[in-house]
Order: structure tokens, then sequence, then C-alpha cells
């Protein structure tokens, strides 16, 4: 199946700082990803749709100020983190969306995720 | 806006058994439905993908039903085995593709 990679897979950080998370299809064009927040023994929450060469698209409650959502290119989007806090640690989990325009079936592919910790 | 809920939060069993997986969710126009499997501080993995126009998917031991109008999608695991101990998560898509999360089962198989 198609890949989707996140890098990187684990940062720590002192609060105040910024931290960006990519995200990459490796194998395909995706112009849509979303960008996911997972909380310990929680499901994912979706923060925000990101279309490539558009404003993303954020969920409500969620500070866009806070997360800046870049999706530069059909294989890029970043996720950074400004002035991270501890509240903001979490697992962040982004996904790809492949349409399928190669004869496979329209989907999500997840990237391993990145586990951000505050200090 | 959907509500997705998973039944039960979590399960217990030994190896070999046949296991079903609940998954409900409230708003019935959904795009398609995802089954994921996700183990503990990994990424999730795509076990079944069922559009909304079909009824069931299959993969392996792996059987995942959808009844869109009743707003239900089973996952059935045949002859389970320790390897498949993790999460499972079901997450219906809408029409704009973003999907809605269960809060998963969390499956132990004993050996």
């Amino acid at each position: 199946g198609a890949v989707v990679s996140q890098h990187p897979s684990r940062v720590i950080c002192k609060s105040g700082t910024s931290v960006k998370i990519e995200c990459r299809s490796l194998d395909f064009q995706a112009t849509t990803m979303f960008w996911y927040r997972q909380f310990p023994k929680k499901s994912l929450m979706l923060m925000a749709t990101s279309n490539e060469g558009s404003k993303a698209t954020y969920e409500q409650g969620v500070e866009k100020d806070k997360f800046l959502i870049n999706h530069a290119s059909l294989t890029l989007s970043t996720l950074t983190v400004t002035s991270a806090h501890p509240e903001d640690s979490s697992f962040y989990i982004c996904s790809a969306r492949d349409p399928g325009l190669a004869g496979g079936t329209d989907t999500q592919y997840f990237g391993p995720g990145t586990r951000l910790t505050v200090l | 806006k959907q509500e997705v809920t998973q039944i039960p939060a979590a399960l217990s069993v030994p190896e070999g058994e046949n296991l079903v997986l609940n998954c409900s969710f409230t708003d019935s126009a959904i795009y398609n439905l995802q089954w994921f499997r996700q183990d503990p501080g990994k990424g999730l993995t795509s076990l079944l993908l069922i559009q909304s126009s079909q009824r069931e998917q299959t993969s392996g031991r792996l059987n995942a039903s959808l009844d869109k109008s009743s707003g239900r999608s089973t996952l059935y695991i045949a002859a389970s085995q320790p390897g498949d101990s993790a999460t499972y998560l079901c997450a219906p898509a809408d029409s704009s593709y973003k999907l809605i999360f269960g809060s998963g089962t969390r499956l132990l198989v004993r050996p």
C-alpha cells in the first residue's frame, strides 16, 4: 500500500519554542492531507484539513494561530506548533488522501505519528 | 455532527476465538468507512475500507460489514491470534473525506 512518512517521530522541546512536523506522501500525490491529535488512551481528534495550495480548514476549537499548517506541494504538508506549552504535548498523526487516480480505491493512508513532549 | 461509538471498549479472549467488534454512527450520510488497527504508541494501519454502496469487505481473517441505513458496522475476526492484540478503530468518512473516529476497542488475545 501507499506510504506516508512523518518527521520527526519524537521531539522534546522547551516551553515557548516552536516545533515543525512534516508529513510526506512517498509514492502518490495527495491533494488533501489531514492532521489529527491523540491524547493517551483516547481516540484521534481531527484538527484540520490541509489542501495543497490553499489555506487549511480548521475544526471547531482548534486555534489556527497556534497550529500553523502549510501544504506547499502535493507530497508535503507541515504542522507547526507555535509557542508550545506542556498542554500541547500529544501524539500528532497525519494522513494523506490518495484519490485512487491510478485505478485504486479512494482511501487515506496514515503516517506513523509524532510524539511531542513540551517541558 | 457525526458521533461514533464502539462496543465493547475492551475485550480479552483466548487464542482461537472468533470475535465481533461493533461500531455505530449517528449520521448515515457517509462516503465510506474504514477500520484501522493501532498498536501502542504507533500510527494507524488500515485494515478494511467499505464504500458506502458496499455491504461488506473481506481480507484474510477479517470481514467488515456495513449497514449504512442503521448506522452500523461490524468487524469480524476469525480464529484470533495473539498478534491480533491491538486497538481497533472504526472511522466513517463524510463527503469531504474527513474521518471521525470512534474511541476504539482494545483487544487482547491470550495465548
